[in-house]
């Protein structure tokens, strides 16, 4: 079973545009990562934060998390059509070893 | 740094035949995931080794799926017999660490099974 789920499945915007993407899971997590993936390609890895932080940046993104609302939100700024993709979120918790398991994802379309 | 390798990166079977992937993780990493990615899903995770033990298989359907990783480096999944659900992207994923810290996966491309 997916531990993450995302909202909204898709979301279309204009360049320029910012995109917020959340993310909610079931269960306590050590940490939370986003990860991207372009149409038939693998995927990359863009932010990781752990559990006990509640914002982090990394260029134009901006991940915060509430643990105690088991949820997380991925804001893209300033949207480039480059930026046209599936995004992920991914958690690790502990359960007699490290397990990762990823939500459904949102597809993101950025309009040139 | 070389980045994770798989292959074939496409194949085609009719169902009812068998069929291996292999992967090559970067190296040194501890941690080695495969994953199905069905279209318009999320990675689903199959099995996850640690080195070259198993950490969790309880996605992997064993009846049919089966997955080793070689003296801890090289790993190959196998479907015997395929079924038309089995259609998907095949994904190997690896990691410096064992998870829970701030070391993230790396992401091979990929193999895309059509089961016919």
């Amino acid at each position: 079973s997916q531990q993450g789920e995302e909202d909204p499945q898709a979301l279309s915007i204009q360049e320029g545009e910012n995109a917020t993407m959340n993310c909610s899971y079931k269960t306590s997590i050590n940490n939370l990562q986003w990860y991207r993936q372009n149409s038939g390609r693998g995927l990359v890895h863009l932010i990781l934060i752990r559990s006990n932080e509640r914002e982090k940046h990394s260029g134009r993104l901006r991940v915060t998390l509430d643990t105690s609302k088991k949820s997380s939100s991925l804001l893209i700024t300033a949207s480039r059509a480059a930026d046209t993709a599936s995004y992920f979120c991914a958690t690790d918790r502990y359960t007699g070893g490290f397990k990762t398991i990823f939500g459904a994802g949102t597809r993101l379309f950025v309009k040139a | 740094e070389a980045g994770v390798a798989q292959s074939p990166r496409y194949k085609i079977i009719e169902k009812r035949q068998s069929v291996a992937f292999w992967c090559n993780p970067i190296s040194g990493h501890a941690t080695l995931y495969w994953y199905q990615q069905i279209l318009g899903q999320g990675p689903k995770l199959l099995i996850q080794f640690q080195n070259n033990g198993v950490v969790d298989d309880s996605q992997l359907p064993k009846d049919r799926f089966s997955a080793e990783r070689l003296k801890g480096v090289d790993s190959t999944l196998k479907i015997q017999p395929a079924k038309l659900e089995d259609s998907a992207v095949y994904l190997c994923a690896s990691r410096p660490g064992t998870g829970g810290g701030t070391d993230t996966q790396y992401f091979g491309p990929g193999t895309r099974l059509t089961v016919l």
